[in-house]
């Protein structure tokens, strides 16, 4: 009973594709979020949606398009892969800080992107 | 520009020892920091965490530590049991900052020696 569960786990394409990783959560969270980790392993925030509302798009190029078709659920799109797309993407879910809430995040096992 | 560092990719240590993994943050605005935890394959799970209120937060062989002046964050683990054996992510957030999520360190490789 996966609390954040993320498909594919694994993703091998070609330079150009449009490909897309889909997430869910069963936590009753309002927030939901998309993080990469790159070759160098920081974890970089991409986007974060509350209430089907993007928050946050940390510079993130065109290319990646979140899309929540519910509280859910946020799913990333990516259009024209490119070499440098290739990296691990975590999604995950919290509620918002505030309060007696401090944003703990609850992670999913990752999706491993390769680029070729 | 890095908010919060972990300078150490790696740190080796014997079982039953104390393991100590740093952390270092530049924005004065974090009040809120974590501890994460990853195994290989999987995503990282919360540890423990701290507020700026406190200096010392501590759960079973686990303990954080908090400098504030100098900006600095250490996590304790004692004694250290081949199970620890993880990537070590600190993080850092501001309380009350909405959906901004956490910012991250690079990471701290901790490998428990039998």
């Amino acid at each position: 009973d996966t609390a954040v569960s993320q498909t594919p786990k694994y993703l091998v394409t070609q330079m150009g594709n449009d490909k897309s990783i889909k997430c869910e959560q069963n936590l009753g969270h309002d927030t939901m979020y998309w993080y990469k980790q790159d070759s160098k392993k920081f974890l970089k925030i991409m986007f974060s949606y509350n209430n089907k509302e993007l928050i946050i798009n940390e510079t993130v190029p065109n290319r990646f398009s979140p899309k929540s078709p519910d509280k859910a659920h946020l799913n990333l799109h990516i259009n024209s892969l490119e070499l440098g797309d290739s990296a691990v993407y975590f999604c995950a879910s919290s509620r918002p800080s505030g309060g007696a809430d401090t944003g703990e995040l609850f992670f999913g096992e990752g999706s491993r992107l390769t680029v070729l | 520009d890095q908010q919060v560092k972990q300078n150490s990719p790696s740190l080796s240590v014997q079982e039953g020892r104390i393991s100590i993994l740093n952390c270092d943050y530049t924005n004065s605005m974090f009040d809120y920091f974590l501890w994460y935890k990853k195994y290989p394959a999987e995503g990282p799970t919360f540890l423990i965490s701290i507020s700026s209120i406190k200096d010392k937060n501590e759960d079973g062989r686990f303990t954080v530590f908090l400098n504030k002046s100098a900006k600095h964050l250490s996590l304790h683990i004692v004694p250290s049991q081949p199970g620890d054996s993880a990537v070590y992510f600190c993080a850092a957030s501001v309380v009350g900052g909405g959906a901004d999520g956490l910012t991250f360190g690079k990471g701290t490789h901790l490998i428990i020696q039998p």
